[in-house]
């Protein structure tokens, strides 16, 4: 099955700084990235996606780039603020595939502690 | 629109006891996915319904747990009887049936299971 593989596991950036998480994947089927902010005592909140057909996007402070050759993705957050302090998880999964096991299901990294300090 | 909901938000039960757990996906989302979180770990996932059916169950850990969603509507998450290693944060998540959109999936805000 898929294996998803994040770093780093905490990060402390300065406010205004950037910061950067990677993740890379195992299966080389899969073919949508989503990365999720969850913040204390809340579920996971989807904050950006990539298909395996582009190979960045971005919206507004936050991008994601994706190189499906080495089979890894990133997270860049520019301009940091202290609300972007969360937990940050990213996550792989094979779309299109309706039968039998490994449908929709998402295979999550361990998450990153973003820490932004004013 | 209301996003997705899930009952309780915590329960503390012990070791042999029956523990039910509920979400409410968002409103029309027909797809529904459980996923937890045991301490330390990463996100896990359970299964997955389309409207009433199980369209993909390989990550439930044994028949301790049993999943439901008669109408097609919510879903309950059923331990019986509860383990210590069943401790942790049970997520659920929905996204619409829609060409382009059903791989979105939007999380609840979990339920966090402890048994002692």
């Amino acid at each position: 099955g898929e294996n998803v593989e994040q770093h780093p596991s905490t990060l402390s950036v300065q406010e205004g700084d950037s910061a950067v998480i990677k993740c890379t994947y195992s299966d080389s089927a899969s073919n949508y990235f989503p990365w999720y902010k969850q913040e204390l005592g809340k579920g996971p909140q989807l904050i950006i996606d990539i298909r395996s057909n582009v190979g960045e996007k971005k919206d507004q402070r936050i991008a994601v780039t994706l190189n499906k050759t080495a089979k890894h993705f990133s997270l860049h957050i520019t301009e940091t603020q202290p609300e972007d302090s969360a937990v940050y998880f990213c996550a792989a999964s094979m779309t299109g595939r309706w039968s039998g096991a490994g449908s929709y299901q998402l295979t999550f990294g361990k998450g990153t502690k973003l820490s932004v300090i004013p | 629109e209301a996003g997705v909901t899930q009952f309780p938000s915590h329960s503390v039960i012990e070791k042999g006891q029956t523990v039910t757990l509920r979400c409410d996906p968002i409103s029309g989302h027909d797809n529904l996915y459980w996923y937890r979180r045991v301490m330390g770990k990463e996100i896990k996932f359970l299964l997955h319904f389309v409207k009433e059916s199980k369209q993909d169950e390989s990550g439930m850990p044994n028949n301790r747990f049993l999943a439901e969603r008669t109408g097609g509507t919510y879903s309950t998450l059923k331990v019986q009887p509860a383990e210590l290693e069943d401790s942790g944060v049970y997520f659920c998540a929905s996204s619409p049936r829609r060409s382009g959109k059903d791989h979105e999936q939007y999380f609840g805000p979990g339920t966090r299971l402890t048994v002692t």
